[in-house]
């Protein structure tokens, strides 16, 4: 059965770093998103992309945000420069048109 | 955006025990879906339904759109069924943007 995967399961990264999240969405889906979790709080929409362009993003994405779709299967979430609040799960979904979203495993940042 | 109220916030059952966990929201939409969030964290899809009745196993979940509600059952409840249930919506806003919008979750305990 087809699933979103991403890299890397845990990245741990300096204040001030950059990092990029991987995901490799399912490969007939046509919307991305990423979302992220504070330890003990509830999932929050960050963006979502379709045909090569953001479509909705939140206010937490801001300016040191941005996403990517560098080839015909990966979708990337850059974090210019990290702050310890940054430190979440982080996690991608897929979607063939606006229904049904499916997740992948995560990738836990820790900003230190 | 949309609001999302799941309850109760916190179950604790008995192994073999039912339950019955709600998500309120505050508009229309066209998309919901339910999450169990396992000990490890990685979201497993339950059901997508923005309408109607569907069973899996042990769970079934009912959405009533027109009353703006939507309802997990769990039977026979397992220790396995602990973990975080989201109840996550999606529908097109006042302006046209396209929101997903999780609730905060009900945390499950099943003691043996």
């Amino acid at each position: 059965e087809p699933e979103v995967t991403q890299t890397p399961s845990h990245q741990v990264t300096q204040m001030g770093q950059e990092v990029i999240l991987r995901c490799v969405p399912i490969s007939n889906h046509l919307y991305f998103y990423w979302y992220r979790q504070i330890l003990g709080q509830k999932v929050e929409f960050l963006v979502s992309f379709y045909n090569n362009e953001i479509s909705e993003k939140s206010e937490i994405f801001d300016d040191q945000f941005s996403v990517e779709r560098p080839d015909g299967s990966n979708f990337t979430l850059k974090i210019r420069s990290t702050k310890l609040e940054d430190s979440a799960m982080y996690f991608c979904a897929s979607s063939e048109m606006r229904h049904e979203q499916f997740f992948g495993p995560g990738t836990r940042l820790t900003v230190l | 955006g949309i609001q999302v109220e799941q309850s109760p916030p916190d179950l604790i059952l008995q192994e073999g025990a039912n339950s019955t966990l709600r998500c309120n929201f505050s508009d229309s939409v066209n998309n919901l879906q339910w999450f169990h969030q396992n000990p490890w964290g990685q979201l497993i899809n339950l059901f997508y339904i923005p309408s109607g009745t569907k069973q899996n196993g042990r769970l079934s979940a009912t959405t009533v759109a027109t009353e703006r509600y939507s309802l997990l059952y769990i039977s026979s409840s397992q220790t396995t069924d602990s973990g975080v249930y989201f109840c996550a919506v999606a529908g097109f806003a006042a302006g046209g943007s396209y929101i997903p919008t999780f609730g905060r979750g009900t945390s499950l305990i099943v003691h043996p």
